[in-house]
């Protein structure tokens, strides 16, 4: 079976604080995709990052970071220097075939 | 480019009443989808389409059908709203393939009252 698993429901944080959204997914499955996807107060879904099964290598870009562990399931999320249009929330998804498994998503805030 | 068009943006509607969700893509996507998103459990897979003529259920079908005749084109039809089926829904659409990105519409926010 296919699961994504974000425990945090709600962070709150001040900004310029660094935080990390957790994502933990299962598949039996070798090969598969995992994404970030961003949904800020107006409601559009964002596509923030896509990586495949085999490749572990973290990822950078600007303020976000992500590390992909194989060994733990895990895809998390990373935000260095949080601003406040930051706040919004986030969803971890799993790409099996022709489906997509969401994450109920955590909910970021940002606080000046 | 509009990418994904989702009509109407906002819907009330009355228990047992039908409507249609319109999607409409422009990017020449095999694949296209329907999710809905309630509070607390992210977004859920309705049904699919990998090309005109071909439809699959997800992971929450019942209450709901899709038909695909166009490659731009998957309406959800509801044929007897229920108060269950109060969400956002969103529409997607990407190249067919996995790990392809995968592209939303803006979401319609339906109430069934």
């Amino acid at each position: 079976a296919q699961k994504v698993t974000q425990a945090q429901t709600e962070i709150s944080v001040v900004e310029k604080e660094d935080v990390t959204l957790d994502c933990v997914y299962e598949t039996r499955d070798t090969t598969y995709y995992l994404f970030w996807y961003k949904q800020p107060p107006s409601g559009e879904l964002v596509f923030l990052i896509r990586r495949n099964s085999f490749d572990e290598q973290n990822e950078i870009s600007g303020r976000y970071s992500w590390n992909f562990q194989k060994s733990t399931s895990s895809f998390n999320f990373t935000i260095t220097a949080s601003q406040v249009v930051d706040s919004a929330v986030y969803f971890c998804a799993l790409d099996n075939f022709n489906k997509f498994y969401f994450g109920s998503g955590t909910k970021l805030n940002v606080k000046p | 480019n509009a990418g994904v068009t989702q009509t109407p943006k906002f819907q009330v509607l009355k228990t047992g009443q039908s409507m249609t969700l319109q999607c409409a893509q422009d990017m020449n996507h095999e694949y296209m989808s329907w999710y809905r998103q309630d509070p607390g459990m992210g977004l859920r897979l309705i049904h699919y389409s990998v090309g005109a003529g071909i439809t699959d259920q997800g992971e929450v079908p019942n209450g709901y059908n899709v038909s695909r005749s166009t490659t731009e084109d998957f309406p959800l039809r509801l044929l007897s709203a229920a108060p269950s089926q109060t969400s956002v829904y969103f529409c997607a659409s990407r190249v067919t393939g996995e790990g392809n990105t995968i592209y939303f519409g803006e979401g319609s926010w339906l109430t069934v009252v």
